[in-house]
């Protein structure tokens, strides 16, 4: 049962266009969502996040949205540039019970064509 | 030091073998969390400490698995009688105290376990 869900694999786009990777989740708990990039043979290195009773938060380039009535969230990132290829993933933060767990998603890997 | 650090970054262990995966925390940070990758799957929890003490275990597949951290920094993932299905990479995280919520927690670059 997958709780935090990527449905694209993929995306590729092009320098100076916007990016947006999209992610899903099915547990209405959840406190906080991230963005996490990871680029290959490192570990994920943290992007932006959203508290759950926010609904857009906003640092340069990139924007997180909320719409917690679709359990959905999205990553804008604006203007892509080839740096930002590697693969993101969404993760949903639960505190509960003295304990902290991050739940992510399968990741979508981002190209972004000079 | 200035990030976490994972050793060793690459382990092939034969199947039945034990190992032994270590992670050297950001100086001071009291939260330690370790994460298992499997391929083209996204981290998944394993187990989590507040210093020394692991207050969350949830996540470790089997009792073949277990981890420690006696003194409060580093810590070691121990695999016991590794399995086929135990290869992945080993992510460890720490942060500088509970409930950091958003954007608190560093991640290591991983121990890589193939089990052959």
């Amino acid at each position: 049962d997958q709780q935090v869900k990527q449905n694209s694999p993929s995306l590729s786009v092009q320098e100076g266009r916007i990016s947006i990777l999209n992610c899903d989740y099915t547990n209405s708990m959840f406190d906080y969502f991230l963005w996490y990039k990871k680029y290959p043979a490192e570990g994920p290195t943290f992007l932006i996040s959203i508290s759950s009773i926010k609904d857009k938060n906003e640092d340069g380039r990139f924007t997180v949205f909320l719409n917690k009535s679709a359990k959905h969230l999205s990553l804008h990132i604006v203007p892509s540039q080839p740096g930002d290829s590697a693969v993101y993933f969404c993760a949903a933060l639960r505190l509960q019970g003295g304990s902290e767990k991050l739940v992510f998603g399968k990741g979508t890997k981002l190209t972004v064509n000079p | 030091g200035a990030g976490v650090s994972q050793s060793p970054r690459y382990k092939v262990a034969k199947r039945g073998q034990d190992v032994a995966l270590r992670c050297d925390p950001i100086s001071g940070h009291v939260s330690l969390f370790w994460y298992q990758q499997a391929l083209g799957q996204g981290p998944e929890f394993l187990t989590y400490f507040q210093n020394e003490a692991q207050l969350d275990k949830s996540g470790l597949p089997s009792d073949r698995f277990f981890a420690e951290r006696p003194e409060g920094s580093v810590s070691t993932l121990k695999i016991q009688r590794t399995q086929q299905e135990d290869s992945a990479v080993y992510l460890c995280a720490s942060s500088r105290g509970p409930i950091q919520g958003a954007g608190g927690y560093t991640f290591g670059s991983g121990t890589r376990l193939t089990v052959v």
